[in-house]
């Protein structure tokens, strides 16, 4: 059962533009909201994470959108750069935080 | 502060052999996860490992098993490998106090496997 769909699969942006990656989950009893950015042979890293507590959250160029009621996260990448061209995973745990479970991913390209 | 780092990078086995997967954990974190990922997957949780115990484990069959040693690093270990073992296998340490949940998961670079 997957209880994280993420989408798009893969998404193209010019240089400058948003980046808007969704992410829907089914467990309700999720309770931290991270975002992971992979580049190829790297390991994935902690780009940004929320908690259902609030809405929104923003670091520099990314923000976290959080509809509690809907069940649904999104990734907000303002300004994106050629540089953010990785793949970006959505990722959801229970509290307690013993196991992330992750959407199946984007893949981002940003044209210059 | 050094990060997470896997040995071997990559491996190259046959169906029906054993492996072992290595894993060195971040300074200062005393609690190691193993993921596996498949190409174009995202990550599944494979299990956990808190003070040298399993401390939670995913749907993945007993031919998957583990270590933590008193450093807090780490071994996976997976025997009768199948093609379908195939994989990115990631570790990732954090930080778990008693008191509350634990933050700030850090992966490792992964180590590819490959069954033929």
């Amino acid at each position: 059962q997957q209880q994280v769909k993420q989408s798009p699969q893969s998404l193209i942006v010019q240089k400058g533009g948003i980046s808007i990656i969704n992410c829907a989950y089914e467990n309700t009893a999720f309770d931290y909201f991270p975002w992971y950015q992979q580049f190829p042979g790297k390991g994935p890293a902690l780009l940004i994470a929320i908690r259902p507590d609030v809405s929104e959250k923003k670091e520099g160029r990314f923000t976290i959108s959080f509809n509690k009621s809907a069940k649904q996260f999104s990734l907000h990448i303002m300004d994106s750069q050629p540089g953010d061209s990785a793949t970006y995973f959505c990722a959801a745990s229970p509290a307690g935080r013993r196991a992330l479970t992750f959407g199946s991913g984007t893949r981002l390209q940003v044209q210059p | 502060e050094t990060g997470v780092t896997q040995s071997p990078t990559h491996l190259i086995k046959t169906r029906g052999q054993q492996v072992t997967l290595r894993c060195s954990s971040q300074s200062g974190h005393n609690t190691v996860s193993w993921y596996q990922q498949a190409l174009g997957q995202g990550p599944q949780f494979i299990f956990q490992y808190y003070r040298e115990e399993e401390n939670g484990r995913g749907n993945f069959p007993p031919r998957f098993s583990g270590l933590q040693f008193p450093n807090y690093s780490s071994e996976l270990n997976v025997n009768a490998l199948e093609l379908d073992d195939s994989a990115l296998y990631l570790c990732a340490s954090s930080l778990k106090t008693d008191s509350g949940p634990h933050y700030g998961y850090t992966f490792g670079s992964g180590t590819r496997l490959t069954v033929v």
